[in-house]
C-alpha cells in the first residue's frame, strides 16, 4: 500500500511569511497526526484528527499554527507568519483506529525561517 | 500528565555487543508502546511495539520490555551492528484517546 504523502519536502521562509504543508495519509487511516520535530529532538504532537474531528489541539503552539481535514482524509498544516522558533521538520502520521496501531509517518517537510 | 522519559540521550557500544535503552511513563491508561528508528534524513520508522498484555516481545535481534507496575518499558538491540547506529524513539498510546507521546530519543553510536 502507499505510505504516507507529503508536500513540499521543503521550505525556507523569511519570518512573517506563511506556509501551508499537505498530507495524505494512508488509504483506510483514520487518525492523522501533526508533528513538529526540531532537530535531534523527538516528535512532539501538535494536533490529531479522527476523520474530520479534531481530537486534540492543545499543543498547536498559538493561534499562528491551524490544522484542518475537512473531510476525512488529506490534511493541511499552516503557520501564519512564521518565526525563526518555527525551523523544524514537520512530520505527518497516520494509523488506523485500533488498539496497537502505531502511527506510519511520512517523509516529512523540512522547514527553515530566516 | 502525559509525559514520556527516555535514557540515555546518547549510547555508544561496541560492535557485537548490546545496547539498552529505557523510557517511563506517567499516564496508567498507556497501553500500548511502540519503538521507531530515525537514520539522518529520514522519517521514524516502526521497528517493534508490544502492547500492555504482553511482557516481552522479540523479533529480529530486538527484544522489548514491559513492566506495567513501574510504568517502564525498554528496548534491547543483541549483537549491534553499525547499522543499528541512529535515532531511536520510544512511544506511548493511551486507551482513552489516540494520542501518541514520543520521547526525546536516544541517539545510538555503534563503534567498530
Amino acid at each position: 500500500e502507499a505510505g504516507v504523502t507529503q508536500s513540499p519536502r521543503y521550505a525556507v521562509l523569511q519570518e512573517g511569511q506563511a506556509v501551508s504543508f499537505w498530507c495524505d495519509p494512508i488509504s483506510g487511516h483514520d487518525t492523522l497526526y501533526w508533528y513538529q520535530q526540531p532537530r535531534d529532538q523527538g516528535p512532539q504532537l501538535l494536533v490529531y484528527f479522527r476523520d474530520e474531528a479534531v481530537i486534540d489541539n492543545s499543543q498547536l503552539p498559538s493561534d499562528r499554527f491551524s490544522a484542518v481535514r475537512p473531510k476525512g482524509t488529506n490534511s493541511t498544516l499552516k503557520i501564519q507568519s512564521a518565526k525563526q522558533g518555527d525551523t523544524a521538520t514537520y512530520l505527518c502520521a497516520s494509523s488506523r483506529t485500533g488498539y496497537n496501531q502505531a502511527p506510519l509517518f511520512g517523509e516529512g517537510t523540512r522547514l527553515s525561517v530566516l | 500528565g502525559e509525559q514520556v522519559e527516555q535514557l540515555p540521550s546518547i549510547l555508544r557500544v561496541q560492535e557485537g555487543s548490546s545496547a539498552s535503552i529505557n523510557c517511563t511513563y506517567e499516564n496508567s491508561a498507556s497501553n500500548y508502546f511502540p519503538w521507531y528508528k530515525q537514520e539522518p534524513g529520514e522519517n521514524p520508522k516502526l521497528i517493534i511495539d508490544i502492547r500492555s498484555n504482553m511482557e516481552r516481545k522479540q523479533t529480529q535481534g530486538l527484544i522489548v520490555l514491559l513492566d506495567k507496575k513501574a510504568k517502564r518499558f525498554s528496548l534491547h538491540i543483541t549483537d549491534t551492528q553499525p547499522g543499528d547506529s541512529a535515532m531511536y524513539f520510544c512511544a506511548a498510546r493511551s486507551t482513552n484517546a489516540y494520542k501518541v507521546i514520543f520521547g526525546k530519543g536516544t541517539h545510538l553510536h555503534v563503534l567498530p
